[in-house]
């Protein structure tokens, strides 16, 4: 049973648009989120996250969103770069519970220049 | 830039062999994890240490072991490989006492093919 899941294996935006990445829970338990970002051949690195107090988050251009009503957040990268071309995965955790992450299966963004 | 190595990158070895995958940080994180990646599929925890000789397993069963004998080192083994543990291995460590899962630092991955 999937509680994290990316139903957009892959997105493609053209350089300078906006990249809207989504991700839907079904554990009411989560309360905390987080987005990675990998590269092939390299390991996942830490994007930005958002805890369930929260509906919004900023970092320069990444800015995830949380409807904790509709269990959906999206990371929406404004303006994309070709350098943003990378698998990212969406993740999950529990505050009160064993504080381990559950993963997502990952979207696969490629940046069009 | 985080401070956690893995080793080998990859390794392609055949069936019956024993394998460790090594795995070091130098960050004093006490909370270390392997998760296993298959393409396109999600990162599963197969398994987590809070500390020294604390080990856990994970979400997903494992024929591997591991150990926790010191803080900065957390390797795993399988005894004897077989073609279904081919798979993307990737080592992670945390800051404990946070009260949250928060960020994980990752290793680069160890890709093992078993034939």
């Amino acid at each position: 049973d999937q509680q994290v899941k990316q139903n957009s294996p892959s997105l493609s935006v053209q350089e300078g648009r906006i990249s809207i990445l989504n991700c839907d829970y079904t554990n009411s338990m989560f309360d905390y989120f987080l987005w990675y970002k990998k590269y092939p051949a390299e390991g996942p690195t830490f994007l930005i996250s958002i805890s369930s107090i929260k509906d919004k988050n900023e970092d320069g251009r990444f800015t995830v969103f949380l409807n904790k009503s509709a269990k959906h957040l999206s990371l929406h990268i404004v303006p994309s770069q070709p350098g943003d071309s990378a698998v990212y995965f969406c993740a999950a955790s529990s505050t009160r519970g064993n504080e381990k992450l559950t993963f997502g299966t990952g979207t696969r963004l490629t940046i069009i220049p | 830039e985080a401070d956690i190595y893995q080793t080998p990158r990859y390794l392609v070895i055949g069936t019956g062999k024993k394998i460790t995958l090594e795995c070091s940080q130098t960050m004093g994180h006490d909370k270390m994890y392997w998760y296993q990646q298959d393409p396109g599929m999600e990162l599963h925890l197969i398994h987590y240490s809070y500390g020294v000789n604390s080990t856990e397993k994970g979400d997903l069963s494992s024929e591997s072991t591991v150990s926790r004998i010191r803080t900065e080192h957390f390797p795993l083994t399988l005894e004897s490989a077989r073609p279904s543990h081919t798979s993307q291995y990737l080592c992670a460590s945390s800051e404990a006492g946070q009260g949250l899962a928060g960020e994980l630092f990752f290793g680069e991955g160890s890709r093992l093919t078993v034939l």
